[in-house]
């Protein structure tokens, strides 16, 4: 079953904007990463925060974690046409090999 | 640095054909490997992970299977393909250990079956 629950499923912003995008999840987790994935091509990692960590920055994103309220939310700022792509959330439970992806949010920059 | 591979890049397949799909991972010993396939519009669905040759687990009953032959190699196989098959097939690696890493994506399989 998927854990990782992205919201909104769409987003449609004019460039230089900013986007938000939320994820929540339902078990204890060991970290939570965000992954971009361009139409019809593999996966991309954007960014890992583990779960003693409440924030974290890398270029144009900002990811925060709230392991109290299960949520985390992906911020990109000053958006581009090229951030145009469905984004992830998955959740790694402790001691496991594996992540659960969520269904994405699928994001639109109109130039 | 590493480097994933997969193909084909797309197939079209009649049901009941038999199916094999091979990823290869360069520059990096002893990965942990990972199939995945997405339907459309949909998240990533775990199928097989490997923590090393001839290691096998299996996240859901299915028409598939999975194989590591070699250290870097990993296939995903199936002896009579379903209409249900067919989705977008995807490889990735993570450094060898439990947890705590992210996973690097290969480029994925479009798999149709007819």
């Amino acid at each position: 079953s998927q854990q990782g629950e992205e919201d909104p499923q769409a987003l449609s912003i004019q460039e230089g904007e900013n986007a938000t995008m939320n994820c929540s999840y339902k078990t204890s987790i060991n970290n939570l990463q965000w992954y971009r994935q361009n139409s019809g091509r593999g996966l991309v990692h954007l960014i890992l925060i583990r779960s003693n960590e409440r924030e974290k920055h890398s270029g144009r994103l900002r990811v925060t974690l709230d392991t109290s309220k299960k949520s985390s939310s992906l911020l990109i700022t000053a958006s581009r046409a090229a951030d145009t792509a469905s984004y992830f959330c998955a959740t790694e439970g402790a001691g496991s090999y594996q992540l659960t992806f969520g269904k994405g949010t699928k994001l639109s920059v109109i130039p | 640095s590493q480097t994933i591979h997969q193909w084909p890049a797309t197939l079209v397949q009649p049901v009941g054909s038999p199916l094999s799909l091979e990823c290869t991972v360069e520059g990096t010993s002893n990965p942990n490997l990972y199939w995945y396939r997405q339907a459309a519009g949909r998240g990533l669905q775990l199928l097989f992970y490997s923590v090393g040759i001839g290691q096998i687990s299996s996240e859901v009953p299915q028409n598939l299977s999975a194989s590591r032959p070699q250290d870097r190699q990993f296939i995903l196989s199936s002896k009579k393909l379903l209409l249900s098959d067919s989705g977008f097939y995807l490889c990735a690696w993570s450094p060898t250990g439990v947890g705590g890493y992210e996973q690097y994506f290969g480029p994925g399989t479009r798999l149709t079956v007819t």
